[in-house]
């Protein structure tokens, strides 16, 4: 699985757009982008993933870019609930196996 | 709350005690999967099961450890001769497809 890189922490004002970088420079045509996001105390949360297309559900939007190196979670309107550490995860998609391979993500805080 | 539950949720045990968890999963759901993780790291998966097969298991999975899913429902994880380097948190996820996991709360383990 490629490797990603995030930032160790952001900040972002209550009601205000997060977005949240992640370079994967190294990722094959065959593997897909997926975000999950941890709040404290509690088991990790999917949140969206996509292969090259932007994706858009319920909780989130993910941006990737042309090249696919890199990618954005956007958080539309940020509330004090997604406090939480957010993982950019690179892996092939649909395949048996299937295990997550997590870095050390980004920290988001939500001031008020 | 996702569907899937751990018990215990914490557990304190002397150094070479032998502990067992449990895991049930969303019922619906085939594919279970077990990690650790650290203070500070993002989860480190451990093992994999699809139904009553353990298709996958990390390195990260000693002699010590033992995971079992007897009837394609349930799993435990069980650690023989605690070591003070287990205590952790044990996450168990559950899925009917390889793209989305759905975690439980965890079991905190301390080994004193």
């Amino acid at each position: 699985d490629a490797k990603t890189t995030q930032p160790p922490s952001m900040d972002c004002a209550e009601g205000r757009a997060a977005n949240l970088p992640c370079n994967h420079s190294t990722i094959s045509g065959n593997e897909y982008v997926y975000w999950y996001r941890q709040i404290h105390s509690q088991g990790p949360q999917y949140i969206i993933h996509g292969l090259k297309n932007n994706e858009t559900n319920e909780m989130a939007s993910l941006i990737i870019t042309e090249d696919r190196k890199s990618s954005t979670l956007i958080l539309p309107h940020a509330t004090l609930r997604d406090t939480a550490v957010y993982y950019c995860i690179v892996r092939v998609g649909g395949t048996s196996g299937s295990r997550l391979t997590f870095g050390e993500g980004t920290q988001l805080t939500v001031n008020p | 709350d996702t569907g899937v539950s751990q018990d215990p949720r914490h557990k304190i045990t002397k150094r070479g005690q032998n502990v067992t968890f449990r895991c049930d999963p969303i019922s619906e759901h085939n594919r279970l999967y077990w990690y650790r993780q650290t203070l500070g790291q993002g989860p480190e998966f451990l093992t994999y099961f699809q139904n009553e097969a353990q298709l996958e298991k990390s390195r990260l999975l000693s002699d010590r450890f033992s995971a079992e899913r007897p009837k394609g429902s349930f799993s435990t994880l069980e650690i023989q001769r605690t070591e003070q380097g287990d205590s952790a948190m044990y996450l168990c996820a559950s899925s009917s497809s390889p793209d989305t996991q759905y975690f439980g709360p965890g079991t905190r383990l301390t080994v004193l």
